[in-house]
């Protein structure tokens, strides 16, 4: 049991927008910063957004974060067949990292 | 161009020890704080511990406190993890990752990856 939630699964078909949900409690997203890493398959995660809504250098702008209360969103417009991975949103709490459950995102 | 490269894992018994190592380059190693992430078969995500770029702070998920132990030596550019009290939940696939920000506890995201050792434990 994850102590962040995400739905376990998302789809969607090339060009659409989706988004990705990740729920915590006010000792983790509710008073700190949210990450979001994307996993492809076989591969080590890669950031796509920290400290809420930022992209490191190199990430496309149609990945975007935001969150409110005790709440996170990832959101990926345009949607592209090489976006077919796992994300997984973290957020510090008391000291520790903690990590989603991860949502496998389909494109159809 | 960053690199983290990871050793040591393998198959051990459970209730024995292993040593992890991440050899790191391409960048300034005693700038930044250091994490090793795990990721059981088929599993998500789940932080182990983290270290700052002076070893001034140290922190341990509570599935491996007591048991695990982080250690940089800047000198050497290299990251460590002593595992000891191996158990078979332990059995995982080990990341060394790279914070953005010099103090493990005001992370900016793990900017970089290593690919990862597997350890396994088993009987």
């Amino acid at each position: 049991q994850s102590v962040l939630t995400q739905p376990p699964s998302a789809s969607g078909t090339p060009g659409q927008r989706v988004t990705i949900s990740c729920s915590g409690s006010s000792s983790n997203i509710g008073s700190n910063y949210v990450y979001w890493y994307q996993q492809l398959p076989g591969t080590a995660p890669k950031l796509l957004i920290y400290r809420n809504n930022q992209r490191p250098s190199g990430v496309p702008d149609r990945f975007s974060g935001s969150k409110s209360g005790t709440s996170a969103s990832l959101a990926i417009s345009g949607l592209r067949s090489e976006d077919e991975a796992d994300y997984y949103c973290a957020a510090w709490d008391d000291s520790l990292n903690v990590f989603g459950g991860g949502t496998k995102l389909t494109v159809l | 161009e960053v690199q983290l490269v990871e050793s040591g894992g393998g198959l051990v018994q459970p209730g024995r020890s292993l040593r992890l190592s991440c050899a790191a380059s391409g960048f300034t190693f005693d700038d930044y704080a250091m994490h090793w992430v795990r990721q059981a078969p088929g599993k998500g995500l789940e932080w182990v511990s983290g270290i700052s770029w002076n070893s001034g702070s140290i922190g341990y998920a509570d599935s491996v406190k007591g048991r695990f132990t982080i250690s940089r030596d800047n000198a050497k550019n290299s990251l460590y993890l002593q595992m000891n009290s191996l158990r078979a939940e332990d059995t995982a696939l080990y990341y060394c990752a790279k914070d953005m920000s010099p103090d493990y506890y005001d992370s900016s995201g793990y900017q970089n990856w290593g690919q990862g050792t597997l350890v396994t434990v088993s009987s």
